[in-house]
């Protein structure tokens, strides 16, 4: 079966400081991997892909992910964090399952820049 | 993502009740998906329909129906509703069409509370 981890449920990081998201996956196949930013009280938005390539995706938002296939991880990351990138980041992988091609979520993860 | 929208945003009942959630698009995708978002579980999937006349069951489709009226629409109905399924609802859509594993689009979210 396919899954999602992101091992941490918050991060706290200094705003201008460097920030790093986890996220492990398990799948059957290749993986096509996705992040999504969550803000109160709205829907979610997505933030980039990996679907094949350069392992190195960069998004919006000047957030970026690296692919790291020995590691199975995609961890999400952006060089100076900023106060508005506060939010509930989620990790998902596009897989085959009983479900069909459908998307798999992690549990997400909650990320504060604190000023 | 204004392309996508749900009714009502908010709604509050009792145990027993009949409810039905709202989905439209203005995307113009074929796939219409609805998950439900509790604390620590990130999304999980209830019911996807990859166009009118193809509906399927997620992983708890249980105690849930759905109905594909159009292609820009996808309702939920909760067939008598019960306090666990107290919850932040959201549809997305996406497009099969282009690159294999195009990413969701989500709507805002329906907050219920089942009393």
């Amino acid at each position: 079966a396919q899954s999602v981890a992101q091992p941490e449920d918050q991060v706290n990081v200094a705003e201008g400081n460097p920030l790093t998201v986890k996220c492990t996956y398990s799948v059957s196949g290749n993986p096509y991997l996705f992040w999504y930013v969550q803000y109160p009280n709205r829907g979610l938005q997505f933030l980039l892909k990996y679907i094949t390539g350069d392992n190195l995706v960069k998004g919006s938002y000047g957030f970026e992910a690296e692919f790291n296939k020995s590691q199975t991880s995609f961890h999400l990351k952006k060089p100076s964090a900023l106060v508005s990138d506060s939010a509930l980041y989620f990790c998902a992988v596009r897989a085959l399952d009983n479900y069909g091609q459908n998307f798999v979520f992690g549990p997400g993860t909650r990320l504060s820049v604190l000023p | 993502d204004a392309d996508v929208t749900q009714t009502p945003r908010n709604r509050i009942t009792k145990t027993g009740k009949r409810i039905m959630l709202e989905c439209s698009q203005t995307k113009g995708h074929d796939r219409m998906y609805w998950y439900r978002q509790d604390p620590g579980l990130g999304l999980r999937l209830i019911y996807y329909s990859f166009d009118v006349k193809d509906i399927n069951k997620g992983e708890i489709s249980d105690g849930y129906s759905v109905s594909r009226q159009a292609q820009a629409k996808f309702s939920l109905s909760l067939e008598s509703a019960i306090p666990n399924q107290t919850a932040l609802y959201f549809c997305a859509t996406s497009d099969s069409r282009g690159l294999p594993y195009n990413e969701q689009f989500f709507g805002p979210g329906t907050r219920l509370t089942v009393l």
